[in-house]
C-alpha cells in the first residue's frame, strides 16, 4: 500500500499565479480531506468528501480557494489568484472507517 | 475548537517511558479519544485510539481513565526518532472532524 500521494511535494510560485494540489488517496478509502498547516494558525480542515461529493467546505478560506473530486482515486485543490498568505504545508488525508492516514503535504511558498 | 489540554512541550530520556498526558474534561459517551503524531515536515501518523478501555498496540498503549475525562499515552521504550509533536483529538466515531489543537512536543534526549 503506496499510502496517500500528493504532488508535487514543493511548489513555489508567484503571487497572482494558478497554483494546484494533487492528491490520490489510499485505495477503498470513501473519505477525502484537505488541511492546511501553518505556524499562527496550526492544522485546519480546508473541505472534506465523502464518495467523491463535498460535504463541508466551511474551512475554505475564500473563493480563490475550490477542491475538485472527479473520481475515487483523485483531488485537487486550486488556488487561483494565489497570495503570499497562501504559503502553508497543505495535507491530504483518506479515512477508512475511522481513522484518518495523511499523506506527506506540498509545501507551497507564494512570493 | 479542540476540546483537549495537552502541555505544549515534555523530554524524555532515551530507552525510558515517554507519558504524554491529555485532559478531555467534556468528553461525550460517544466520543473516542485519539492520538496522532507529526515528526517534523511529516503529515501527521495516526497511533491510537480508544472509547473506555486501555488499548496497546505495536507503537503504544493508551491509559484512559474509568471517568474518561482524562488520558494518558505511553511510549515504553522511547527512542530519538519518537521526537515529534503529539496531538491529542476527542472525535465522534462517526463524525468526519479531526481537531488537532497545538499538541505537546515531545524531545527524546539522547
Amino acid at each position: 500500500d503506496a499510502g496517500v500521494i500528493q504532488s508535487p511535494r514543493h511548489e513555489v510560485t508567484e503571487m497572482g499565479q494558478e497554483v494546484t494540489l494533487r492528491c490520490k488517496p489510499i485505495s477503498g478509502h470513501n473519505s477525502l480531506f484537505w488541511y492546511r498547516q501553518t505556524m499562527m494558525r496550526g492544522l485546519e480542515l480546508l473541505i472534506y468528501f465523502n464518495n467523491n461529493v463535498p460535504i463541508d467546505d466551511s474551512g475554505m478560506p475564500e473563493d480563490r480557494f475550490s477542491a475538485k473530486m472527479p473520481n475515487a482515486s483523485f483531488s485537487t485543490l486550486k488556488i487561483q489568484p494565489s497570495e503570499p498568505r497562501d504559503s502553508a504545508v497543505y495535507f491530504c488525508a483518506s479515512t477508512q472507517v475511522d481513522t484518518q492516514y495523511f499523506g506527506p503535504g506540498t509545501r507551497l511558498t507564494v512570493l | 475548537d479542540a476540546k483537549t489540554t495537552q502541555p505544549p512541550s515534555m523530554d524524555c530520556a532515551e530507552g525510558r517511558a515517554a507519558n504524554l498526558p491529555c485532559n478531555h474534561s467534556t468528553i461525550s459517551g460517544n466520543e473516542y479519544v485519539y492520538w496522532y503524531r507529526q515528526i517534523h515536515s511529516q503529515g501527521p501518523q495516526y497511533i491510537i485510539h480508544g472509547l473506555k478501555n486501555n488499548e496497546t498496540n505495536e507503537m503504544a498503549s493508551l491509559i484512559i481513565t474509568e471517568d474518561r475525562k482524562s488520558s494518558t499515552l505511553i511510549l515504553p521504550h522511547a527512542t530519538l526518532r519518537d521526537t515529534a509533536v503529539y496531538y491529542c483529538i476527542v472525535r465522534v466515531v462517526t463524525g468526519n472532524q479531526f481537531y488537532f489543537g497545538t499538541g505537546t512536543s515531545l524531545t527524546v534526549i539522547p
